[in-house]
């Protein structure tokens, strides 16, 4: 399988653990892209690499989140003290040009 | 500020028939768009693009139209299967960046 993955696929934390999310891009993809989807909604754009440069955060993304992207391949979204309001699915994508991006399954991260 | 709208929150289609998807979208600077599919627990899957320069684009059941004077494109299924129910996004970029502005998204229903 040449998808984007990630792991883990589900995460139940306690309020106030940190957690810690993993995403492999499509092994040519020098884009990397983080969305968050909440019920109801469409994903939303947390955070842009290009290559270990991680070039664009949105103000979604508070300072209890962090991402890298050693090496420009794998990337890592860490949350520290979840919140029940981070509840979500948090969505990886890569992509080669600015066009179409392709996503992973997402990691659905349950705070309780 | 949703800049990229999908009114129709589900639709349901007999199989056969042709199934008609809509978004509006506000922002001018919009000039390329996407539409994804998505079933539950998964991540989006990418249908189906079209650039500001072309008002359709066609890939085999799928059909894309685009009319910028009304910023509003379409997605035609024809004709539709049952494998095609899910929920669909629109999502909008602006020319050379990276981010998309995704839709909330429509439940697409198609009847046996």
């Amino acid at each position: 399988d040449t998808g984007v993955s990630q792991d883990p696929r589900h995460k139940i934390t306690k309020r106030g653990q940190n957690v810690t999310f993993r995403c492999d891009p499509i092994s040519e993809h020098n884009r990397l892209y983080w969305y968050r989807q909440t019920l109801g909604q469409g994903p939303e754009f947390l955070t842009y690499f290009q290559n270990e440069a991680q070039l664009e955060k949105s103000r979604l993304l508070s300072d209890r989140f962090s991402a890298e992207r050693p090496k420009g391949s794998f990337s890592t979204l860490e949350i520290q003290r979840t919140e029940q309001g981070d509840s979500a699915m948090y969505l990886c994508a890569s992509s080669l040009t600015t066009t179409e991006a392709f996503f992973g399954q997402g990691t659905r991260l349950t705070v309780v | 500020d949703q800049q990229v709208k999908q009114n129709s929150p589900s639709l349901s289609v007999q199989e056969g028939r042709i199934s008609i998807l809509n978004c509006d979208y506000t922002n001018s600077m919009f000039d390329y768009f996407l539409w994804y599919k998505k079933y539950p627990a998964e991540g989006p899957t990418f249908l189906i693009s079209i650039s500001s320069i072309k008002d359709k684009n066609e890939d085999g059941r799928f059909t894309v139209f685009l009319n910028k004077s009304a910023k509003h494109l379409s997605l035609h299924i024809v004709p539709s299967q049952p494998g095609d129910s899910a929920v669909y996004f629109c999502a909008a970029s602006p020319s050379g960046t990276y981010k998309y502005i995704f839709g909330t998204g429509t439940r697409l229903k198609v009847l046996a």
